[in-house]
C-alpha cells in the first residue's frame, strides 16, 4: 500500500495562508496530484508534481519532494469559498490512490 | 463539451436489487476510470479501460460488478443483488492519456436499504 497520510481538519481564517502536508511511503509513482472537492460534488483538479520542486497556479501551490516522501498544498489569499476537502493522490501508472482528505473551515 | 457526465445522479435500491449507473466521459478521452468514495474517505479505485478494453479491475470488486465501455465512448457499472455495504458514491472520470489529469464526473449516490 501507498499509505498516504494528510490531516484530518484545518481551520483558517479568511485571507489567510494555510498549507496542507501529504505524507505517503511508496517505492515509486508517477506523480503527485492534488483535488478539492465540496461537498457532494465530484473532486475537480488542482495541481500536479512530477519533479521535486514548488508548482505555482495563481492562489494554489504544489511542493513535493521524493526523497522525504512529502508534499504540500499552499493556499493563499483564502476565501470562503475554499471550503472544501482536499485529496492528495498518487498516481501509478493509470490508478489514483486517494488520501482521505482534508477538510478546510475559512471563518471569516 | 461539458465535461464528464454521470446518471442517474442518486438511486434508491432495496437489498437484492440490481443497479446500473451509466458514464459518459469527456469525447476524445479514451481513458475511462471507475472509483468509489465513501464518507471522510478519498476515492478508491475500481477499473480501468482503454477505449474498449477493460485492462484492470481491483480486488474491491467482486464478481456482483460488472463494467462495460462496448464502443469506447459511454461505459456502464451494474451492481448485482446489490448489498447495504454497496451504498457509496460511485465516481467516473476519464482523461487524455495515463499521465494526464482525470477529469471527474459528478458521481451517482448509492443508497441500498
Amino acid at each position: 500500500g501507498q499509505n498516504i497520510d494528510q490531516p484530518t481538519e484545518m481551520t483558517a481564517t479568511e485571507g489567510a495562508i494555510v498549507q496542507i502536508n501529504c505524507t505517503y511511503q511508496t517505492s515509486g509513482f508517477n506523480g503527485l496530484f492534488w483535488y478539492q472537492q465540496h461537498a457532494g460534488e465530484a473532486p475537480t483538479f488542482l495541481s500536479y508534481n512530477v519533479l521535486d520542486g514548488l508548482e505555482e497556479k495563481g492562489r494554489f501551490s504544489s511542493f513535493l519532494s521524493r526523497s522525504k516522501g512529502y508534499s504540500y498544498l499552499l493556499l493563499k489569499e483564502l476565501q470562503m469559498k475554499d471550503s472544501a476537502s482536499y485529496l492528495c493522490a498518487l498516481l501509478d501508472d493509470y490508478k489514483l490512490s486517494f488520501g482521505a482528505g482534508t477538510t478546510v473551515t475559512v471563518r471569516a | 463539451d461539458t465535461g464528464v457526465s454521470q446518471d442517474p445522479r442518486h438511486k434508491i435500491t432495496k437489498r437484492g436489487q440490481n443497479v446500473t449507473f451509466r458514464c459518459d466521459p469527456i469525447s476524445e478521452h479514451n481513458r475511462l476510470y471507475w472509483y468509489r468514495q465513501t464518507l471522510g474517505q478519498g476515492p478508491e479505485f475500481l477499473t480501468y479501460f482503454q477505449n474498449e478494453a477493460q485492462l484492470e479491475k481491483s480486488r474491491l470488486l467482486s464478481d456482483r460488478f460488472s463494467a462495460e465501455r462496448p464502443k469506447g465512448s459511454f461505459s456502464t457499472l451494474e451492481i448485482q443483488r446489490t448489498e447495504q455495504g454497496d451504498s457509496a458514491m460511485y465516481l467516473c472520470a476519464s482523461s487524455l492519456d495515463t499521465t494526464s489529469e482525470q477529469y471527474f464526473g459528478p458521481g451517482t449516490r448509492l443508497t441500498v436499504t
